[in-house]
């Protein structure tokens, strides 16, 4: 069965340091991983996915994440966090079913403090 | 451009009483439209999935009668909440699938609708 898994219900940092949002995957085949971002009330915004090619993935405001085979991973970075990335963050995985449906993690919540 | 809307953002019914929530890709065609209900700092459950032209295909658990889906067009869908019950308050977020957007399976989300029934 495919799953995604995101360990840490919650990561605090500090505004400018660096962070990471954990996700690891268990998919039969190439895996299509992708993050999201959901702030309160709002619907998902998406921030990159993972097809093929380069291991390091960048996308929106300043987000990247790194795809790694053999961990089955695909955490979610910054360099330098800022206190308006806090919001929740969901990574997930394509269904290999070819109905498009996507396999959500359970969310981690960011806390960027001041 | 992928736009999704979602109307109402907020609802609040009487207990027993019917509500009709759209989902409208604004500036795509979108073959496929996927509902799923969210409680509070959870994550998406999936409900259902709607093809534009042909019957909604529903998770397992999820009563198809309670939950209408109807996607009539490729820009519209529509989940009605039949007989609502205070258990059925919560977020329902839509997301579009392109048409023509083969293999990469990107989904371009709502904003969601926060339903309380009474």
């Amino acid at each position: 069965a495919q799953s995604v898994a995101q360990p840490e219900d919650q990561v605090n940092v500090a505004e400018g340091n660096p962070l990471t949002v954990k996700c690891t995957y268990s998919v039969s085949g190439n895996p299509y991983l992708f993050w999201y971002v959901q702030y309160p009330n709002r619907g998902l915004q998406f921030l990159l996915k993972y097809i093929t090619g380069d291991n390091l993935v960048k996308g929106s405001y300043g987000f990247e994440a790194e795809f790694n085979k053999s961990q089955t991973s695909f955490h979610l970075k910054k360099p330098s966090a800022l206190v308006s990335d806090s919001a929740l963050y969901f990574c997930a995985v394509r269904d290999i079913s070819n109905t498009g449906k996507l396999i959500f993690g359970q969310g981690t919540t960011l806390q960027v403090k001041p | 451009g992928a736009v999704v809307s979602q109307h109402p953002s907020r609802v609040i019914c009487k207990s027993g009483t019917s509500v009709k929530i759209e989902c409208r890709s604004l500036d795509f065609q979108a073959t496929t439209m996927f509902w799923y209900r969210q409680f509070p700092k959870q994550s998406l459950m999936l409900m259902a999935t709607s093809n534009e032209g042909s019957k909604a295909t529903y998770e397992q658990g999820v009563e198809k009668d309670k939950f209408l889906i109807n996607h009539a067009s490729l820009t519209l869908s529509t989940l009605t909440v039949t007989s609502a019950h205070p258990e059925d308050s919560s977020f329902y977020i839509c997301s579009a699938r392109r048409a023509g957007d083969r293999g990469h399976h990107e989904q371009f989300f709502g904003p969601g609708t926060r339903l309380t029934v009474l």
